[in-house]
């Protein structure tokens, strides 16, 4: 089973802050997302990345940034934290094999900025 | 540019009863993969089912099928039979099949599902 492992459950932040948000896949998938997740909005995307080095924005990724070193790993970085950027994060990732291949989720970030 | 549309942000059905949820889409492409992920209390998002948009036949997984309409793009799902563990948040999704797109999956807002005992 695919596996998408997110290294917090929750996080607290001040305003300001520089937060990184990682997330690490181990199934040597291509796609990597980073969507986040508000009630009433469903999933937005942030940005993507489709392979190593490479990224592409989502339809929201204002005041956020991400790098992709390794294909296992791709981070999600708010460069200055406010306080709308509360939210719960989802990191996802995919085989770029078709549009059959579903999106595999890590367990969400659940991030307080205050 | 694709859109996908649930409008029903919640719905509650009695314990073995059966449920459908809907969802509509807006594509102009004619070949691509629409999908159900659900997301129960504890927050990781799972597969439910998916459906190629070139086949005719409705896709089944156990109690869950979907009802495929693709001249009126719509796409519900149905759930028999309906547990207690199916109370969660069901997301309906469109991906392009198309290559050199982008690998975006465009999502609906989300139906909560409520299960009475």
């Amino acid at each position: 089973d695919v596996k998408v492992t997110q290294s917090s459950r929750y996080l607290v932040k001040r305003t300001g802050e520089k937060v990184f948000l990682e997330c690490v896949q181990d199934m040597d998938h291509e796609n990597m997302f980073w969507y986040r997740q508000d009630p009433g909005l469903g999933l937005r995307l942030i940005y993507f990345s489709y392979d190593v080095k490479m990224k592409e924005k989502g339809d929201i990724p204002e005041g956020y940034s991400v790098s992709r070193e390794k294909k296992e790993r791709f981070s999600l970085i708010l460069e200055s934290a406010s306080t709308n950027q509360t939210s719960m994060y989802l990191c996802a990732s995919s085989s770029r094999q078709g549009g059959h291949s579903p999106l595999h989720f890590g367990n969400g970030t659940r991030l307080t900025v205050t | 540019a694709q859109t996908v549309t649930q409008s029903q942000p919640e719905m509650s059905v009695q314990e073995a009863e059966t449920v459908t949820l809907s969802c509509t889409y807006d594509t102009s492409e004619s070949d691509y993969y629409l999908f159900w992920y659900k997301q129960p209390p504890s927050r990781q998002m799972i597969l439910v089912i998916r459906q190629e948009a070139y086949k005719q036949q409705n896709a089944t997984e156990n109690r869950f099928s979907v009802n495929f309409q693709k001249a009126a793009k719509s796409f519900s799902l149905k759930i028999s039979d309906s547990q207690l563990g199916d109370a969660a948040m069901y997301f309906c999704a469109y991906r392009s099949d198309y290559m050199n797109r982008d690998d975006k999956i465009i999502f609906g807002k989300g139906t909560r599902l409520h299960i009475l005992p």
